[in-house]
């Protein structure tokens, strides 16, 4: 199994400012996973991160706008840049254990 | 990766078991199919996961019918506390596609007293 622990669990900014969340794994991961959950809807994919590379980014989602960071093998930073209200959701962080995801609590953001 | 349909939503009762089917009907041979559960504020938790025939664990039962082109969720006697989101995701448990969840609308079970 593994522990995820996201920080901030919520925060509410002003447009045009920038939030970076963290999340913390409590064992060694290759892969650490971001995700978005809009209001109302599921969960969609952002980008993979790995360890000592860039990370590689779904279709619809760019580095300028959500660049990650990923300095080591427990630990990644998801940054949401020049917010919009539209960027209003929850972040999730993910990572795989064998075949089984498991997830942050997630971050409520709410930009104003 | 393989799409998969779920109805939007179910209603039940206390004590009565739940079935909910899932659609896949482009699904890879090389294909698992896993169920999570997401309750509002938290992340998804892991059901259980299966690829063919029946799995059953402390929680839950998968049945895949040979065909594999659905699969049910059986929660049997569920209390309120089962009110969730419940994700049908279909998909390749090795290679590039470890970890990247596709995920579905889901299912919004509501559990009455």
């Amino acid at each position: 199994s593994a522990v995820i622990s996201q920080k901030p669990s919520r925060d509410i900014c002003q447009r045009g400012t920038s939030l970076t969340i963290q999340c913390q794994v409590d064992s060694q991961v290759t892969m650490m996973f971001w995700y978005r959950q809009q209001p109302g809807q599921s969960l969609t994919l952002i980008a993979t991160a790995n360890q000592g590379s860039e990370a590689t980014y779904e279709s619809g989602f760019v580095i300028d706008k959500f660049p990650i960071s990923r300095p080591n093998l427990t630990f990644s930073t998801l940054t949401v840049s020049n917010m919009s209200p539209e960027d209003s959701s929850i972040y999730l962080c993910s990572v795989e254990k064998v075949t089984e995801a498991f997830f942050g609590q997630g971050t409520r953001l709410t930009v104003v | 990766l393989a799409k998969t349909t779920q109805p939007i939503s179910m209603d039940s009762y206390e004590g009565q078991e739940v079935n909910i089917t899932c659609s896949h009907n482009n699904i890879a041979t090389n294909d698992y199919i896993t169920w999570y559960q997401q309750f509002p504020s938290q992340g998804p938790r892991f059901i259980i996961q299966g690829y063919k025939t029946k799995v059953t664990n402390e929680v839950a039962s998968l049945f895949i019918p040979a065909d594999r082109k659905s699969s049910t969720l059986s929660l049997p006697r569920v209390s309120l506390s089962d009110t969730a989101v419940y994700y049908c995701l279909v998909g390749d448990m090795g290679g590039s596609t470890l970890g990247r969840l596709y995920f579905g609308r889901g299912t919004q079970l509501t559990v009455w007293p």
